[in-house]
C-alpha cells in the first residue's frame, strides 16, 4: 500500500461546478496535510494545509480531514479554467522520520 | 528576494557523465530538500538537510550525493549518470519540517 494515494485522473469538471479531490494515507501517525497545485511544466505551490479534523476554508478552497478514516480532501467551488492543474496531496509524519511524503497527484481539467 | 534558485534549467548528459545541480535560497530556511519527479508521478525525496553540515537520505538516494556547507546552498551531485536519472529535479526549502515548502523552478535533466 502506497503511503499517500490519489486517483491520478484526469478529473473533468464543468466550469462553475465543485471539484472534489481525494487523498488517503496509510500512516496513522501523520499529523499535517498539504495540498499543492502544479501547473504543467511548473513547480508546485501550496494551496492549503490542514492539521485538525474537520473543514478548513480559504476562499474557493476547502480542505477536509478525517483522521479516523485517514482521508483528506480538497474542494474547489466555482471551478475556473485556471484551476486546471495537477493537485498533489502530501502528509507529514513526525513520529516516523520527520518527512513529508507526496502522492502522485490528480490531474484536474475544468471544462469551459 | 529571489526565493529558491535552481541552475541549470535544462541539461542533457551522456551516460557516465557527472554534473552538479545547484540550489540556492535567500529565505534563511534551515530545511532544504531535493526531489525528483518522473512523468505522471509525484515527488520522490532524494536527500534533505535540516541545517548546515547535516544531510540525510530520502526515498531514492542511490546515484546521488549532496553537501550543505552553508545555509544558502544545497547542491546535488550526480555521479555516473544513467538513463534512469532522466527526470525533473526540484529543490525546495522550508522553515520547519512540517511547514510550507517553497520550490525552485526545477531542472529538466535528460540522460542519453
Amino acid at each position: 500500500q502506497k503511503e499517500v494515494e490519489q486517483n491520478s485522473g484526469p478529473l473533468s469538471v464543468p466550469e462553475g461546478a465543485i471539484a472534489s479531490l481525494n487523498c488517503t494515507y496509510s500512516d496513522r501517525g501523520s499529523q499535517s496535510f498539504f495540498w499543492y497545485r502544479q501547473y504543467s511544466g511548473k513547480s508546485p505551490e501550496l494551496i492549503m494545509f490542514i492539521y485538525s479534523n474537520g473543514d478548513k476554508e480559504d476562499g474557493r478552497f476547502t480542505a477536509q480531514l478525517n483522521k479516523a478514516s485517514q482521508y483528506v480532501s480538497l474542494l474547489i467551488r466555482d471551478s475556473q479554467p485556471s484551476d486546471s492543474a495537477t493537485y498533489l496531496c502530501a502528509a507529514y509524519r513526525m513520529n516516523r522520520d520527520d518527512k513529508i511524503i507526496f502522492g502522485k497527484g490528480t490531474r484536474l481539467h475544468i471544462l469551459p | 528576494n529571489a526565493g529558491v534558485t535552481q541552475t541549470p534549467k535544462f541539461r542533457i548528459l551522456k551516460i557516465g557523465q557527472s554534473m552538479t545541480l545547484q540550489c540556492a535560497q535567500d529565505m534563511n530556511h534551515n530545511y532544504m530538500y531535493w526531489y525528483r519527479q518522473d512523468p505522471g508521478m509525484g515527488l520522490k525525496l532524494i536527500y534533505y538537510s535540516v541545517g548546515a553540515g547535516i544531510t540525510d537520505k530520502g526515498e531514492v538516494p542511490n546515484g546521488y550525493n549532496v553537501s550543505r556547507s552553508t545555509t544558502e546552498d544545497f547542491p546535488l551531485r550526480l555521479e555516473l549518470a544513467a538513463p534512469s536519472q532522466t527526470s525533473v529535479y526540484f529543490c525546495a526549502t522550508s522553515m520547519g519540517s512540517d511547514t510550507e515548502a517553497f520550490f525552485g523552478q526545477g531542472t529538466r535533466l535528460t540522460v542519453v
